[in-house]
């Protein structure tokens, strides 16, 4: 996991509800990344950051907000919980021009 | 956005056989990597391989970013080797962008 590490691992929660996943990484890299993994969509990015307080978009962000207070920690928060929003969120982390590593991922469901 | 394609999109291998997979794009990459998603769920990084070939054990790896393709090499495969196969890019920006896979079966 080189040194990247989600939380929860599984979650079930309620529709309507906020959610907040966790990526906590110890090898100081700049970028960070939260994807969402469903059948026949591979791994879609959500959002990322690449630098503390500094993040963007990626293609399927609505419904979804992040935050960076450290470089350690990158937060990903459902506002408000929807059944489309199950899935398996995988954080992931690098550093400029390096290989990418991966968290072990969260499975998410929303009833 | 730039697109990527990977070929094929599903493999199956009788362990001992070879096979070449592939990720094409439509235009310039940066950071091009490769990567392993096992049956668990669990995601490798098998190559940072930009341009150029690097090999690690029975896997190899080349980017011809002038041609915009990436191939990854599987030699000698092993049911270990079953799972999903992923090619990964940044166009130049920081976001980390992934191909749609490849999943490879290997049989005993």
């Amino acid at each position: 996991d080189a040194g990247i590490t989600q939380s929860p691992r599984h979650k079930v929660t309620e529709t309507g509800t906020p959610v907040t996943l966790r990526c906590h990484q110890t090898e100081n890299h700049r970028y960070m990344y939260w994807y969402r993994q469903d059948p026949g969509h591979g791994l879609r990015l959500i959002h990322y950051s690449y630098g503390v307080k500094d993040t963007d978009k990626g293609e399927v962000s609505d419904g979804y907000s992040v935050s960076r207070s450290k470089t350690e920690d990158f937060l990903l928060t459902l506002e408000s919980a929807t059944s489309s929003q199950t899935s398996v969120y995988f954080c992931a982390a690098r550093g400029p021009d390096t290989e990418a590593f991966f968290g072990q991922g969260t499975r998410l469901t929303v009833v | 956005g730039i697109q990527v394609e990977q070929s094929p999109p599903d493999l199956i291998l009788q362990e001992g056989a070879n096979s070449t997979l592939r990720c094409n794009f439509s235009d310039s990459v940066n950071n091009l990597q490769w990567f392993h998603q096992n049956p668990w769920g669990q995601l490798i990084n098998l190559f940072y391989i930009p341009s150029g070939t690097k090999q690690n054990g029975r896997l190899s790896a080349t980017t011809v970013a002038t041609e915009r393709y990436s191939l990854l090499y599987i030699s000698s495969s092993q049911t270990t080797d079953s799972g999903v196969y992923f090619c990964a890019f940044d166009d130049s920006g920081y976001a980390l962008n992934f191909g749609k896979g490849t999943s490879l079966l290997v049989t005993p």
